[in-house]
């Protein structure tokens, strides 16, 4: 079974610049989460879709951060315009249902604004 | 946003040793708990859960135990390895799962 999958790796922008991030969950989840982990710090979650709608996004900046998942499948997370402390790892993740199960990760998108 | 915390941002052990892990958490409508471990550049990859009707959960050398009226949970690993080695997360869930901080575990060959 493939697991998450998320791209790009890596990115380098400047700061200002717009970045997006992909993910394509584990087949057949219809949970999937965007999360953000700093350096040093535990992934935060940033919003958690159900199928293609929206349960979570309390802590997602939504005036430079959004995210859409249109077909209940991929996801992108879009940042615009990028800030410094926004350099962190982007993790997706899934799992079958949002509530009482495991939540499968993805490697990352490591971002680095400068 | 701290209701997940785990206080020791580092254990080092000698291998064959127990490695003990805490976590403790302030929501108590947590009703499931994880164990996720992470190596550098990598996602972090489930390890072990409980359920909060259980207080102990096993899997090999990894045994999970929940205190609820503590709201303390803890990861035991006997006996630990050098491929232990890694940056541990405690996470927990009542619906979106919220993570701790992760304490880095090394062991010593």
């Amino acid at each position: 079974e493939a697991g998450v999958a998320q791209s790009p790796r890596y990115k380098i922008i400047e700061k200002r610049q717009s970045v997006a991030f992909w993910c394509n969950p584990i087949s057949g989840h219809a949970t999937l989460y965007w999360y953000q982990q700093i350096l040093g710090q535990g992934p935060k979650l940033l919003i958690q879709f159900q199928n293609n709608g929206v349960v979570d996004d309390s802590q997602l900046p939504k005036d430079r951060f959004s995210a859409e998942r249109l077909k209940g499948v991929d996801s992108t997370l879009k940042i615009q315009p990028a800030k410094l402390e926004d350099s962190a790892v982007y993790l997706c993740a899934s799992s079958s249902t949002g509530a009482g199960n495991t939540i499968y990760f993805g490697e990352g998108s490591w971002l680095t604004v400068v | 946003d701290q209701q997940v915390k785990q206080n020791s941002p580092s254990l080092s052990v000698q291998e064959g040793r127990i490695s003990i892990l805490n976590c403790d958490y302030t929501n108590s409508m947590f009703d499931y708990f994880l164990w996720y471990k992470k190596y550098p550049a990598e996602g972090p990859t489930f390890l072990i859960s409980i359920s909060s009707i259980k207080d102990k959960n096993e899997d090999g050398r990894f045994t999970v135990f929940l205190n609820k009226s503590a709201k303390h949970l803890s990861l035991h690993i006997v006996p630990s390895q050098p491929g232990d080695s890694a940056v541990y997360f405690c996470a927990a869930s009542a619906g979106g799962m919220r993570f701790g901080a992760g304490t880095r575990l090394t062991v010593k060959p």
